[in-house]
């Protein structure tokens, strides 16, 4: 089984709706990170938890939050979907410090209408 | 701030080529250096890491020097294969950001039997 899953792996979805998409991990790490994917331009931070109560706004937190509900889970949400927030949407695990690998899911697309 | 600059792409070889993706980066004091690596379809994965001045990181035949002087830390790699076809991140984290990772835009590499 993967160590990082993210849910749902791919959705479509009008503009206005809230939408959620999870992320679990069975690696036992402390941190989390959400990123979002776009052509040409590599992977951008969203948030990022460093543990259960420590949640951190990234490089493009604008428009989205999140939910750190356990160590192993980590939530993103977009409050009002817009087209602009077509993208794929990784999520990311590490046990450490800035030497550390990070771990990625498989991401999840995301095309609002 | 810290950033990444990647060569553009995408590159296209044919198999057995020498592979070169130049990667260059600002930063303050003495940042982590990383190069990741993404398939068709899938989410990120470490590649290789060094972490400091001079360090060499190597993988599956592909190396990546730290070099100060030049800030930079290029992927080589001396004969690729058709499996090598996927998307190639530099990235950094450094000391101040405590694990979060900066990105560099990416570059496809296309490998032609």
């Amino acid at each position: 089984d993967a160590d990082v899953t993210q849910t749902p792996r791919n959705r479509i979805t009008k503009t206005g709706k809230r939408i959620m998409l999870e992320c679990s991990q069975t690696k036992g790490h402390d941190r989390m990170y959400w990123y979002r994917q776009d052509p040409g331009l590599g992977l951008q931070l969203i948030y990022y938890s460093f543990d259960v109560k420590d949640i951190n706004k990234g490089e493009i937190s604008d428009g989205y939050s999140v939910s750190r509900q356990a160590q192993a889970k980590f939530s993103l949400s977009l409050e009002s979907a817009i087209p602009n927030q077509t993208a794929l949407y990784f999520c990311a695990t590490s046990d450490g410090t800035f030497t550390d690998t990070q771990y990625f899911g498989p991401g999840t697309r995301l095309t609002v209408l | 701030g810290n950033s990444v600059t990647q060569m553009e792409g995408p590159v296209t070889l044919s198999e057995e080529a020498f592979l070169t993706i130049n990667c260059t980066y600002t930063a303050t004091g003495y940042p982590s250096l990383f190069w990741y690596v993404q398939y068709p379809g899938e989410g990120l994965q470490l590649l290789l890491k060094a972490t400091k001045a001079d360090d060499k990181g190597s993988n599956k035949g592909f190396e990546a020097t730290y070099r100060k002087e030049t800030t930079s830390f290029h992927l080589e790699k001396g004969s690729v294969q058709v499996s090598d076809s996927a998307v190639y991140f530099c990235a950094l984290s450094a000391v101040s950001n405590t694990g979060k990772l900066i990105f560099g835009q990416g570059t496809t590499l296309q490998v032609k039997p």
